[in-house]
């Protein structure tokens, strides 16, 4: 059965510092795998997804890797702003789940002015 | 283009009372699917529509919980008794991809609700 897990729970860094978020999962097999964001009160905004045969796809600056054989996907964030607070989940599709989402719990990413 | 939207934002209800969500998805998004998020925690499916039929409602509390997705546009997800463990927030999200594969999702602002 598949599980993603985000580890920290919480991040705090200063204000245009690049940092890494992490995300594991247990089974390999998967269909593709997704980072969403989400502000309070908010719902999730898509970021990017990865299909199972790319290893990384980037956006401005975000960019995302998958590594499937060692279940880690990372999302970096590139001189971060004050903007990109917010929580950060990923999620990941695979046959095992019936291609339905499973969801990690999200990391809370705090940047400090 | 229009987002997801979802009403209403807020609703505060009795333990045992009934409540309903709507939501009107992305024009041409053949796929809507709902999902529940506690406090803390990652989002869970309750139910997945693809045009007005069920693709997966194997997470839904039959007991309690109903959904339908009419002329495969809007959906109303209903909760009828509603318990404490219910308080949560509500999202709608819709993909134009068809099929039982997860594509790209795009999310309302989501129902919060508070069982008192």
């Amino acid at each position: 059965k598949q599980e993603v897990t985000q580890i920290p729970a919480a991040l705090s860094v200063p204000e245009g510092e690049n940092l890494v978020l992490n995300c594991s999962f247990t089974d390999s097999a998967i269909y593709n795998l997704q980072w969403f964001r989400q502000d309070p009160g908010k719902g999730l905004t898509s970021l990017l997804l990865i299909q199972s045969s790319q290893r990384e796809q980037t956006s401005g600056r975000l960019n995302a890797s998958l590594d499937k054989s060692s279940g880690r996907s990372t999302l970096y964030i590139a001189a971060s702003q004050p903007g990109d607070s917010a929580t950060y989940l990923c999620a990941v599709s695979s046959l095992d789940s019936n291609y339905q989402l499973i969801w990690g719990a999200g990391t809370k990413l705090i940047i400090k002015p | 283009e229009a987002g997801v939207a979802q009403s209403p934002r807020y609703k505060i209800i009795e333990k045992r009372q009934s409540v309903a969500f709507w939501c009107n998805p992305i024009s041409g998004h053949a796929t809507l699917y709902w999902y529940q998020q506690i406090l803390g925690q990652g989002p869970k499916l309750l139910i997945q529509f693809q045009n007005n039929g069920v693709v997966d409602d194997s997470q839904l509390p039959k007991d309690r919980f109903s959904a339908e997705r009419l002329k495969g546009v809007d959906s109303t997800l209903k909760i009828q008794p509603a318990k404490l463990e219910d308080s949560a927030v509500y999202l709608c999200a819709s993909s134009w991809t068809p099929g039982r594969e997860t594509g790209e999702l795009f999310f309302g602002e989501g129902s919060r609700l508070t069982v008192l």
